[in-house]
């Protein structure tokens, strides 16, 4: 299975402020990666999709990047309802497989 | 609007049985991919199950291959996992989700979850 590591598994920033999440895959994955926003205690909501499609209704302040094994996820002028924590998952290959997850707090 | 909404979920113990539905509406239900995710308590998500918009191909995890049964009814827009030979290990919130139209295990929209507890 490919395996993803996200970096950092935490971090707190401040409102305004512009926020990178990376993500690695364990191989080549050629763009078969998308992003997830997960609220406290609600379910995980589409984001991004092939490395830096914006899903339907999801504000232009998010933004994905990268390619091969590099993928990043940016949040530009946080806002305070950006507070959860955010998954990446690769589907370029079966089995489909997320990262460990970044936890997003406020300053 | 699309909406999931999980029922099924509970306290089992090991080596029991319990069956999740997923009513979908506000989609053509017949026309997408659907599948399961979970995630253990305080953890990350993992892919359990899909299934294709016809049901004619079903796919598994390796850890529940030959325990759980993944399957839908698109005459009732309603998907279905069966969980035999329950462990302590396939304790989580089973979401039911939907596959992206265009891109296959993207999954574009979620239910809210069913808590299932594997204890004695």
């Amino acid at each position: 299975d490919i395996q993803m590591t996200q970096s950092p598994a935490s971090l707190s920033a401040s409102l305004g402020e512009t926020v990178t999440i990376e993500c690695r895959a364990s191989e080549d994955i050629y763009n078969g990666l998308a992003w997830y926003q997960q609220k406290p205690g609600k379910s995980p909501q589409l984001l991004i999709y092939n490395a830096n499609s914006l899903h339907t209704g999801v504000p232009s302040r998010f933004s994905g990047s990268g390619s091969g094994t590099q993928y990043s996820l940016k949040i530009n002028s946080l806002q305070s309802e950006d507070v959860a924590s955010y998954f990446c998952q690769q589907y370029y290959d079966y089995p489909p497989t997320f990262g460990a997850g970044t936890k997003l707090e406020l300053k | 609007e699309v909406q999931l909404v999980e029922s099924g979920g509970g306290l089992v113990q090991p080596g029991r049985s319990l069956k999740l539905s997923c009513a979908a509406s506000g989609f053509t239900f017949s026309n997408y991919g659907m599948a399961w995710v979970r995630q253990a308590p305080t953890k990350g998500l993992e892919w359990v199950a899909t299934i294709s918009y016809d049901g004619s191909s079903t796919y598994y995890r390796d850890s529940v291959k030959g325990r759980f049964t993944i399957s839908r009814d698109n005459a009732k827009s309603t998907l279905y996992l069966q969980m035999d030979s329950l462990r302590s290990e396939d304790t989580a919130t089973y979401y039911c989700a939907r596959h992206h139209y265009y891109s296959p295990y993207v999954m574009d929209a979620w239910g809210q979850g069913a808590s299932v507890t594997v204890s004695s």
